[in-house]
């Protein structure tokens, strides 16, 4: 079993619609949770990044960290067909050299 | 602001040919991260480097070598290529646990 786990999805959405992602984890050492945007033959780009437990939003992004139940979201709000692309999790930890792991990343369309 | 940035973007070999891809990591960043993603994969974690000394290992072959010069630059070195290697190759770097990745190296192995 891997550590992080991710569904692959796809998701597809209409325009303006709310999309959840979420990933969960096995190992609680984890501190430093991340989501990646991957357009397609491009290197991930990060997008939000949390420190422990809590929430962080910036502008349509939120994400979510809940270290007791070893879960994390990303809620997009107001979707655009430009959000289309695949959105990797990936977490670290300081007692690992905040080597990442990465969830297998969800493919999302925004439909027009 | 500086990014990483990778040499060369687009690499094509011929099987049992060797391959050598360079990372150039954002400055002050004391990590480097070397990650391999095939088609429809999530990335697969190579191996690592703090302040230029190997930190951890991966999933790589024993064909690929890696190293982190003075200057901080990193090179993946890959050895008697298979068609299994072609693949996008990702850099990343890091401080204090906050990684930021390069555009990669899309590799074909012929």
């Amino acid at each position: 079993q891997k550590e992080v786990e991710q569904d692959p999805g796809p998701l597809s959405v209409p325009e303006g619609a709310i999309v959840s992602l979420n990933c969960t984890y096995s190992n609680s050492a984890f501190q430093y949770f991340m989501w990646y945007r991957q357009y397609s033959r491009k290197g991930p780009e990060l997008l939000m990044y949390t420190y422990s437990s809590g929430n962080k939003e910036d502008g349509r992004f939120t994400a979510q960290v809940d270290k007791s139940s070893k879960y994390i979201s990303l809620f997009i709000r107001d979707s655009q067909p430009s959000d289309s692309a695949t959105y990797l999790c990936a977490m670290s930890a300081r007692s690992n050299d905040y080597k990442l792991s990465f969830g297998a990343g969800t493919t999302v369309t925004v439909r027009a | 602001a500086a990014g990483v940035i990778q040499s060369p973007r687009h690499l094509i070999k011929e099987k049992r040919e060797t391959a050598t891809l360079k990372c150039y990591p954002i400055p002050r960043h004391d990590t480097v991260y070397w990650y391999q993603q095939g088609p429809g994969q999530d990335p697969q974690f190579l191996i690592s480097f703090y302040e230029k000394m190997q930190s951890d290992k991966g999933s790589i072959p024993d064909r690929f070598s890696a190293q982190q010069f003075s200057d901080y630059h990193s090179e993946l070195n890959m050895s008697s290529l298979e068609l299994g290697d072609s693949a996008l190759y990702f850099c990343a770097s890091s401080s204090m646990g906050l990684a930021s990745f390069g555009p990669g190296t899309r590799l074909t192995v012929l």
